[in-house]
């Protein structure tokens, strides 16, 4: 069965501008949780998505949004970049958002630089 | 609030070496525990869980074993290698509403040979 799948892998973007990004979970995985990776910070997590509902938010500004389709493919938005939103942003899938025992797997990360 | 705190690294051990990485946390309710294992340049593996009070995970010889009573979640290994080499986090969920993770800083681990 193939893994999480994220696309662009890496991306470059200027300050104001907005970029999205894709993530495939694993066949038959209903919920999409997206996280920041960063040294400072560390991995925070941003929101999580079940059945195209927004189930759980982070603590990050509305200029991260995020969505997901009937086919449980997610995508999240950054609009207005700023430098700091450079990181790597992890997608992860699990089968159910049925709670704590739920596992999480995580795709390989799309790598946003902001100059 | 739900926090995670890891022991600090970097972790430098030669090849063969015993392993142990602290984990201790903060959570209210019953949380899952999770270490993750992240290579250079690659996302995250789940290395192994725990879901309740005095359970063991285990996986790829390593293990940890979920202590309610000190609240920690440490990590062993009993002989490293050098493919071990990267970065661990700890990790729990304990959202009742989804499966959001909190996460430790990371231990950094180099094993040479």
């Amino acid at each position: 069965k193939a893994g999480v799948t994220q696309t662009p892998r890496y991306l470059i973007k200027t300050r104001g501008q907005q970029v999205t990004l894709s993530c495939s979970p694993i066949s038959g995985h209903r919920s999409v949780s997206w996280y920041q990776q960063t040294p400072g910070q560390g991995l925070q997590f941003l929101f999580e998505y079940f059945s195209e509902t927004q189930r759980n938010k982070g603590n990050f500004p509305g200029r991260f949004s995020g969505r997901q389709f009937s086919n449980s493919r997610s995508e999240m938005n950054v609009s207005t970049l700023e430098l700091g939103d450079s990181a790597l942003y992890l997608c992860a899938s699990s089968l159910d958002a049925g709670g704590p025992t739920d596992t999480q797997y995580f795709g390989p990360g799309t790598r946003l630089t902001v100059l | 609030g739900n926090s995670v705190t890891q022991m600090e690294g970097p972790v430098t051990l030669s090849e063969e070496a015993f392993l142990t990485i602290n984990c201790t946390y903060t959570a209210t309710g019953y949380p899952s525990l999770f270490w993750y294992v992240q290579y250079p340049g690659e996302g995250l593996q789940l290395l192994l869980k725990a879901t309740k009070a005095d359970d063991k995970g285990s996986n790829k010889g390593f293990e940890a074993t979920y202590r309610k009573e000190t609240t920690s979640f440490h990590l062993e290994k009993g002989s490293v290698q050098v493919s071990d080499s990267a970065v661990y986090f700890c990790a729990l969920s304990d959202n009742q509403a989804g499966t959001a993770l909190i996460f430790g800083k990371g231990t950094t681990l180099s094993v040479s040979s």
